[in-house]
């Protein structure tokens, strides 16, 4: 598939598991991101990576822990969330380089913590 | 700090009326302001961006830097512009870093 691919589309986890969102793309993108869409609030800027380098991590909670192992591959892992986490989590990836950026976004994980 | 405002949660318009979907934003620097749509069952995706002074679908949007605002408009609307539309903002790092701001839903209708 082209684009942006996220799995799993639907997570539900307690507040002890842990468990990894995925995201992949065959755009031959170098910045990859993850955001965050909370009912009643904006799109909210979680980590962007930069040629598999974190370069910003926008105060995010350390029970979220991105890992990018290459361009085209990123996970967000989840260990110890809170019910207030439950949101949909958003890939997005675009060319890396200077100037306005157009992001591709994946379908998204709507994720459930009880 | 930087911020995207989108007054209006929900614009609801019939079919032919015209369209404005209002954007303000706050940054000191010099912006660059993009439009994105997500509609139902899709995923987001980018309309359109400022620098591109392009009309996508037959909208259109001017970035007004005296009023820190980047409407999104349409002359004659039509259903299937029915979806959620977000004012996004980048700044002048290379990051890519956008904030977007909370999205309004246009519905239209026959």
């Amino acid at each position: 598939e082209t684009g942006v691919t996220q799995t799993p589309r639907h997570l539900v986890m307690g507040m002890t598991n842990k468990k990894s969102l995925k995201c992949e793309q065959h755009l031959g993108h170098n910045a990859m991101y993850w955001y965050k869409q909370s009912a009643k609030k904006p799109l909210e800027l979680m980590f962007v990576y930069n040629f598999k380098e974190q370069t910003e991590n926008n105060s995010v909670p350390s029970r979220f822990s991105p890992e990018c192992p290459n361009s085209s591959h990123l996970f967000l892992h989840l260990h110890t969330l809170q019910p207030e986490d439950s949101a949909l989590y958003l890939c997005a990836s675009s060319h890396s380089g200077t100037g306005p950026k157009k992001l591709f976004f994946g379908s998204g994980t709507q994720l459930s913590v009880l | 700090a930087q911020r995207v405002t989108q007054p209006e949660k929900l614009l609801s318009v019939f079919k032919g009326a015209p369209v404005e979907l209002k954007c303000n934003y706050s940054y000191s620097g010099s912006p660059e302001l993009f439009w994105y749509v997500q509609y139902s069952r899709q995923r987001l995706q980018l309309l359109l961006r400022h620098i591109s002074r392009e009309s996508i679908k037959g909208f259109t949007a001017d970035l007004n830097k005296g009023e820190t605002s980047f409407h999104l408009k349409k002359p004659f609307a039509q259903e299937e512009d029915s979806a959620m539309y977000y004012c996004a903002l980048s700044g002048s790092s290379n990051t890519g870093k956008l904030i977007f701001g909370q999205g309004t839903t246009l519905q239209v209708k026959p």
